[in-house]
Parts: structure tokens; C-alpha cells; sequence
């Protein structure tokens, strides 16, 4: 069972450049997000989606589109990268379990370098 | 607004010493509280999860207990390893489907033997 697959693992972007995260999850979740983390700043959430054709704004959403039209797959796109972009970027899936919680499911990380 | 704050780091330890890591939320209605570990290169993992007052979460000899008094959810371990050696997020969701999770900056944890 693969859970949360991030591809690629690694990237070094030209300032201006553009180029897209893809984020898979093979537990039929609902619903998936993106942050990002950076030092001393712990984890911030750039978009989300909760179903198949929908998206949503987190808390830092500037510079960044997604697009979720498959259920299974949410996809992060740079369209003109900067330096303030590089960063550690993190998908996740999740599910509502019985208590109510809403348990997240982690990838690796992508490593963003923007030069 | 919701939020989360954790003492900051690095957490130095020697091997079988007791560890707390603070952490105390602010949140609308009755959240979820959860605690992530992210290990070296690697992504978060959930730790432990409590999702209403007194509720005590545990895993891996960790402990934290859901204090709606103090709006606090501190983690403990009675004995660290070297192998605890991580980075501990606090996190807190609203008890909706779908709710992303708002963390804390992080503490840095390292035990040496």
C-alpha cells in the first residue's frame, strides 16, 4: 500500500520558470492538501481540495494554482517561480475516522530549490 | 482565529530521560488535537490523537492528554531513545470533515546516548 506519493522528490527551478507538483494517493480519500515548510515556520497550508473538481485557498496561496481532476491526484503548479518559493512541499490525504477527528496521511516531501 | 504554539527547540535529552514538549492551542468550538513526529528526510507521521477533553492519546510510550481547562495538549515520554531523535508538531483541526490541520512551528527533539 503506496499511501501519499510525491513526484518529483527534488527540483532546482530558474526564477521564472514554471513546473508542477503531482501529488497520487492510492486510499480513495476524499480529501487532499498542500503546505509547505520552512524553517522556524513549521507547516502552512498553500491549497486543499475536499472531493474531485473542487479547490480551495489555505493560508499562503499566492503564486501557486492547483488542480484536483481526478480523485486520487492533486497536482501543485508554479507558474513563475521565485526565490521565495524554495521550500519543503508536503501533500497529504485524509480521512473523517468515527470519533470525528480528521486523521492526515503524509508523502515524503518535495524539495524545492528556486534559484 | 485557531492556532497553535509549542515551546521552541532544540529539546537536548540524554538517553532514558523524561521529556515534556508544551503545547497550548487556541480554537473555536471543541478542535481535534493531534501530535506528528517527522523523522530525518522523511514526512509526518501522526503520533497520537485526542478528540475531546481528558481524552488521553498514546503511542510508542508517548502520552498527551486533551486539557480544555488549560487549552493545552503537552507530550511526554517516561524514557527517550536515541531513536526518538524527530521533529514533534502539535496540530489541532476543527471537528468538520475535511478540515485541514493548523500547526504549531515544530520542536526539534534529540537524545543522545
Amino acid at each position: 500500500n503506496a499511501g501519499v506519493t510525491q513526484t518529483p522528490k527534488f527540483r532546482v527551478l530558474k526564477t521564472g520558470q514554471s513546473m508542477t507538483l503531482l501529488c497520487a494517493q492510492d486510499m480513495n480519500h476524499e480529501y487532499m492538501y498542500w503546505y509547505r515548510q520552512d524553517p522556524g515556520m513549521g507547516l502552512r497550508l498553500i491549497h486543499y481540495s475536499v472531493g474531485e473538481g473542487t479547490t480551495a485557498k489555505g493560508e499562503v496561496p499566492d503564486g501557486y494554482n492547483v488542480s484536483r481532476l481526478k480523485k486520487q491526484n492533486f497536482l501543485l503548479g508554479l507558474e513563475s517561480a521565485a526565490p521565495s518559493q524554495t521550500s519543503v512541499y508536503f501533500c497529504a490525504s485524509s480521512v473523517t475516522v468515527n470519533s470525528g477527528a480528521n486523521v492526515l496521511t503524509f508523502g515524503a516531501g518535495s524539495r524545492l530549490t528556486v534559484l | 482565529g485557531n492556532s497553535v504554539t509549542q515551546m521552541e527547540g532544540p529539546v537536548t535529552l540524554s538517553e532514558e530521560a523524561f521529556l515534556t514538549i508544551n503545547c497550548t492551542y487556541t480554537a473555536t468550538g471543541y478542535p481535534s488535537l493531534f501530535w506528528y513526529v517527522q523523522y530525518p528526510g522523511e514526512g509526518l507521521q501522526l503520533l497520537l490523537k485526542a478528540t475531546k477533553a481528558d481524552d488521553k492519546g498514546s503511542n510508542k510510550g508517548f502520552e498527551a492528554t486533551y486539557r480544555k481547562e488549560t487549552t493545552s495538549f503537552h507530550l511526554e515520554k517516561g524514557s527517550v531513545q536515541v531513536s526518538d531523535s524527530a521533529v514533534y508538531f502539535c496540530a489541532l483541526s476543527a471537528r468538520q470533515a475535511g478540515t485541514a490541520l493548523i500547526f504549531g512551528k515544530g520542536t526539534t527533539l534529540s537524545v543522545s546516548s
